[in-house]
């Protein structure tokens, strides 16, 4: 099984709806991201959580929402989708000493 | 703007050949970290550099960092054609915000 699971790993939507993105991980560790990769643009931080109770903003965190539901599981959450939210979306987990992120496999998303 | 940039945005090579790619970054770091990425799929870590190492070897892969110069290298050897991938410059900023940052990546194409 995978370390970080994204569900769902495809997704079109219609522009003004909501969607939830959900990532979940068995490494234990405290800390989990979400990144949005755009071509040309390498990955972007949106948000970022130390543990359940710390979250905090990335440098792209206009007209996304997260949740962190448990040390395993942090949803990111689009709560009006438009088109400039298309793109590859990535969940990760590294440990309190920022040594290596673990991956999920993506979200691929598509807003019509 | 983003915290580390690569150098080359693209590179391609012959097998057997090397493959140099730099990334620079602007704030002080706790670590810097390489990752590849095949094709739309999610980023798999390669190797950790701390901020009072200057040199790591791991494999056909090396990487130096010069924190004088906010730069770091990797170099990979004797490439493949299964080396064909992006990579990618992360860096652990020393403020221990837990961010990890990265950078735009380099396209690498290796020629059979």
């Amino acid at each position: 099984d995978a370390d970080v699971t994204q569900t769902p790993r495809n997704r079109i939507t219609k522009t003004g709806k909501r969607i939830m993105l959900e990532c979940s991980q068995t490494k234990g560790h405290d800390r989990m991201y979400w990144y949005r990769q755009d071509p040309g643009l390498g990955l972007r931080l949106i948000y970022y959580s130390f543990d359940v109770k710390d979250i905090n903003k990335g440098e792209i965190s206009d007209g996304y929402s997260v949740s962190r539901q448990a040390q395993a599981k942090f949803s990111l959450s689009l709560e009006s989708a438009i088109p400039n939210q298309t793109a590859l979306y990535f969940c990760a987990t590294s440990d309190y000493m920022n040594t290596e992120a673990f991956f999920g496999q993506g979200t691929r998303l598509t807003v019509v | 703007s983003q915290q580390g940039e690569e150098d080359p945005q693209a590179l391609s090579i012959q097998e057997g050949e090397n493959a140099t790619m730099n990334c620079s970054y602007k704030t002080s770091i706790n670590n810097l970290q390489w990752y590849r990425q095949n094709s739309g799929r999610g980023l798999v870590h390669l190797i950790l550099i701390r901020s009072n190492e200057r040199e790591k070897h791991s494999g056909r892969l090396r990487v130096t960092l010069d924190t004088s110069k906010k730069s770091s290298s990797l170099l990979i050897t004797a490439s493949r054609a299964a080396d064909t991938a992006s990579y990618f410059c992360a860096t652990a900023l020393s403020s221990n915000t837990g961010k990890l940052i990265f950078g735009q990546g380099t396209t690498l194409q290796v020629k059979p």
